[in-house]
């Protein structure tokens, strides 16, 4: 099974700030990693699927990067609505995994 | 539109069995990948189970391994999770996903408790 570890585990910015999370898979997925944004009572939402494809109406400052082990969810300037809990997804290698998250709040 | 609505879930003693439902509308589910995904109250999200659009096999996590069976039935365009020897930690949300996780069903509460 193939491990996915988040960093942080929690980010405190302010809306307009960049935010930066990582994670880091125990082997290669080559690209096939998705992130997902999940606010409080509401159904995960796909942000970006193979490393860096924005899923559909996701706006442009949602970006992805990274392939192999080492991936990175960048956000270049928080909007009020962005603050939530961001999950990492590997669909390289069955059984799937989940990161534990990394929840971003307001500072 | 395609929209996943989930049914089946509830109150189970431990060691007992359910059968959670996802009926799909607006796509043929069959002839997608499907997976469940479950999430504990307040813990991260879990995949379970899923199954590929050319239905050859069939995927589990080993939490569920041996317990759960994930099924579909063309004819009412309906994905299935049988789960059975339910223990306290299955209790969670269980959510459908459709095969390019871009939707999602709105989630059936399952709590397993005596």
């Amino acid at each position: 099974e193939i491990v996915l570890t988040q960093s942080p585990a929690a980010l405190s910015l302010s809306p307009g700030e960049r935010a930066t999370l990582s994670c880091r898979a125990s082997q290669s997925v080559s690209r096939f990693l998705a992130w997902y944004q999940q606010k409080p009572g509401q159904t995960p939402r796909l942000l970006i699927y193979d490393a860096s494809t924005r899923a559909t109406g996701i706006p442009a400052r949602f970006g992805g990067s990274g392939s192999g082990t080492d991936f990175t969810l960048t956000i270049s300037s928080l909007e009020p609505e962005d603050f939530a809990v961001y999950y990492c997804q590997q669909r390289s290698n069955w059984p799937l995994t989940f990161g534990p998250g990394t929840k971003v709040d307001i500072k | 539109e395609v929209q996943l609505l989930e049914s089946g879930g509830g109150l189970v003693q431990p060691g007992g069995s359910l059968r959670l439902s996802c009926v799909a509308s607006g796509f043929t589910l069959s002839t997608y990948s499907m997976n469940w995904v479950r999430q504990a109250p307040g813990k991260g999200l879990e995949w379970v189970s899923g199954v590929p659009g050319s239905g050859d096999r069939t995927y589990y996590a080993d939490s569920v391994k041996g317990r759960f069976t994930i099924s579909r039935d063309k004819s009412k365009n309906t994905l299935y999770l049988q789960m059975n020897s339910l223990r306290a930690e299955d209790t969670a949300i269980y959510y459908c996903v459709e095969g390019s996780w871009e939707n999602w069903g709105q989630g059936t509460l399952v709590t397993v408790s005596s």
